[in-house]
């Protein structure tokens, strides 16, 4: 199994752009999750879909942030338009059903925007 | 809202020395996982501690889940350059709850 597939791994843009990050959970798995990551806020929970569906997306800090999930192997998470501050590392898991509900990540994609 | 603290933040040491990992919270969890996180990758699974006062053993690592389910530790006996990286404690309710993080270094 290739696991999370995460594209891009690296994104650097400018201020205002339109940013694209792209997620293929592992097959068979009805959960999906965004993180982002940062120095001074660690790792939190944006959205995640059970399902397709989106169940929480309390993390999303602003309307600037959206995430999309059309079928059980892609979703996206777009920023438009991107600030500075969304500079992070985003990452994206996946979870099956099973009782330790251990969920598995992507590599990430470290997003810069200038 | 649930949240979970650990200590120390940053940690460098010699290679063979023993260490502890500590994660507390004010909150009740019905489980809690460990996870390690290398540099350029996502964190990965450790451990998931279910009972109160549950003990697991992983080779040189021990992690520890309180009476009370509400915190954890993580020990560390003879710690080797390859332990080095992100430890975090997530706590497991209807979604995860990740610590901040311990940033560990071990020295050669």
């Amino acid at each position: 199994d290739a696991g999370v597939i995460q594209s891009p791994r690296h994104e650097v843009t400018e201020m205002g752009q339109e940013v694209t990050l792209r997620c293929k959970p592992i097959s068979g798995h009805n959960s999906l999750f965004w993180y982002r990551q940062t120095m001074m806020r660690g790792l939190e929970l944006l959205i995640y879909f059970n399902n397709n569906v989106p169940i929480d997306d309390s993390g999303m800090p602003e309307d600037r942030f959206s995430a999309k999930m059309p079928n059980a192997s892609f979703s996206t998470l777009k920023i438009q338009p991107s600030e500075p501050r969304d500079s992070a590392v985003y990452f994206c898991a996946s979870s099956g059903s099973g009782r330790d509900n251990e969920q598995f990540f992507g590599p990430g994609t470290r997003l810069t925007v200038l | 809202t649930q949240l979970l603290e650990q200590s120390p933040q940053f940690l460098s040491i010699q290679e063979g020395e023993n260490l502890t990992v500590y994660c507390n919270s004010s909150s009740v969890f019905s489980s809690l996982q460990w996870y390690r996180q290398e540099p350029g990758e996502g964190p990965v699974l450790l451990v998931t501690v279910v009972t109160g006062g549950e003990v697991k053993k992983l080779k040189r690592l021990t992690f520890q889940f309180g009476d009370a389910r509400k915190d954890s530790s993580l020990h560390i006996t003879a710690a080797q350059p390859g332990d080095t990286g992100l430890y975090l404690c997530a706590g497991v309710g209807n979604k995860l709850v990740f610590g901040a993080g311990t940033i560990l270094r071990v020295k050669s």
